[in-house]
């Protein structure tokens, strides 16, 4: 069994949609936890940090964390085509492992208008 | 400032080469990582540096060794190349503040990327 699940889509949505992202994880380590987004093409870039269990909002993305259940989400509202991209959720733990992320599989989103 | 960069784009090996990946930053970040992505697996960790002068496995190190040349530069070899390390590999780097940040942020950037493809 993979340390963090993720369903790899593909997923489409309309334009204005709320768009929901969701990852399991294994390892009661985790203790930092990341959503990535990827072009086509391109490396990941970091959409949203979260270190403790709860709601974190940037803009139309809302990051959840449920420790106790080892699952966390990604909510985007009013998606747009530029949400197009892969999602991935990452994931460390803290001691001697902080700064070695373990990654979801990735989710393949695309809004269509 | 631009980030992170590789070379090459890309590079098509035979069975059996070796190569090396080329990897620079110029953040002045302490952490240095090498990840591959292949379809519907993520990203791996192969082997990271956390500062400069050291190095360490990740999840998937076998076939791969690293040097940490100085501070901004960290190259990925493949002595004796093989069709299941065709992937694209990636590249990322971090301040690294650690565990005793209290939780802040610790982003890693990554780079463009290399495709490389092992007949």
């Amino acid at each position: 069994q993979k340390e963090v699940e993720q369903d790899p889509g593909p997923l489409s949505v309309p334009e204005g949609a709320i768009v929901s992202l969701n990852c399991t994880y294994s390892n009661s380590a985790f203790q930092y936890f990341m959503w990535y987004r990827q072009y086509s093409r391109k490396g990941p870039e970091l959409l949203m940090y979260t270190y403790s269990s709860g709601n974190k909002e940037d803009g139309r993305f809302t990051a959840q964390v449920d420790k106790s259940s080892k699952y966390i989400s990604l909510f985007i509202r009013d998606s747009q085509p530029s949400d197009s991209a892969t999602y991935l959720c990452a994931m460390m733990a803290g001691g001697t492992s902080y700064g070695k992320l373990t990654f979801g599989q990735g989710t393949i989103l695309t809004v269509h208008p | 400032n631009a980030g992170v960069t590789q070379t090459p784009k890309f590079q098509v090996l035979k069975t059996g080469q070796s190569m090396t990946l080329q990897c620079a930053q110029d953040m002045n970040h302490n952490s240095m990582y090498w990840y591959r992505q292949d379809p519907g697996m993520g990203l791996r960790l192969i082997y990271y540096s956390a500062s400069e002068g050291t190095t360490d496995k990740g999840e998937v190190p076998n076939g791969y060794n690293v040097s940490r040349l100085n501070k901004r530069e960290f190259s990925l070899r493949l002595e004796s190349a093989a069709p299941s390390q065709t992937s694209v590999y990636f590249c990322a780097s971090s301040e690294y503040r650690g565990p005793i940040s209290g939780g802040a942020r610790d982003e890693q950037f990554f780079g463009p990327g290399t495709r490389l493809t092992v007949l």
